[in-house]
């Protein structure tokens, strides 16, 4: 079966543009993560979603940052306004989440460049 | 953010040695979990763990939950070349469906 996917898989855009990063988790999973990675550092936490519910956004960086889940399946992360510090690879990831079971998959990722 | 304090940041070693690597934290967590990461790709689950104490074996790999809950260790034996790769120490507070911390990497290089 399909891995988690994101899209685009590399984005570049200018310093002041919003941008929109998708998520498709796995089939079924109900929880699905947000993580932003820099060059040289494990990744770190932004938010997550159970469901179409987001339940922890204390890793957002700022208001400019948010993210959604409205059908509890495929998640979008948009960037307002975006600066050059927000360049990194956005790592998502979804588990299936039972209480013996909660393996996060990670995707791929979106290698962010903003000039 | 918070992060875990992983070392060695990288090693360089011969294929047929054993490689240590480990993680330490200021806070307890319930779940400590060891990841590898290939380029180009997200971190793959390795090895969890979920009780203080616990020694976890994956083929040649061997893990530990420390008993304070502050720290973990990851052994890889007889190293091979495709064990080249990050290795990430990742502490979960709760168990299902809450965020992963992530200590800073160990770059594993093997020479053949």
């Amino acid at each position: 079966g399909a891995g988690v996917s994101q899209s685009p898989r590399y984005k570049v855009t200018k310093r002041g543009q919003d941008v929109a990063l998708r998520c498709d988790p796995i089939s079924g999973h109900v929880s699905l993560y947000w993580y932003r990675q820099a060059l040289g550092q494990g990744p770190e936490f932004l938010t997550y979603f159970n469901y179409e519910a987001q339940q922890d956004k204390s890793g957002l960086p700022n208001d400019r940052f948010s993210a959604e889940r409205p059908e509890g399946s495929i998640s979008t992360l948009t960037i307002q306004r975006t600066e050059q510090r927000d360049s990194a690879m956005y790592r998502c990831a979804s588990s299936l989440v039972s209480s013996w079971d909660n393996e996060q998959f990670f995707g791929p990722g979106t290698r962010l460049t903003v000039l | 953010g918070q992060q875990l304090n992983q070392s060695p940041q990288s090693m360089f070693i011969q294929e047929g040695e054993d490689v240590s690597m480990n993680c330490t934290s200021s806070s307890i967590f319930n779940t400590w979990l060891w990841y590898k990461q290939d380029p180009g790709e997200g971190p793959v689950l390795l090895i969890a763990l979920y009780k203080a104490g616990e020694l976890t074996s994956n083929g040649r790999l061997t893990a530990q939950f420390g008993i304070t809950r502050k720290d973990s260790f990851l052994n890889i034996s007889a190293s091979i070349p495709s064990d080249v790769g990050i290795y990430f120490c990742a502490g979960q507070v709760g168990t299902s469906g809450s965020r992963l911390t992530f200590g800073e990497g160990t770059q594993l290089t093997v020479n053949p």
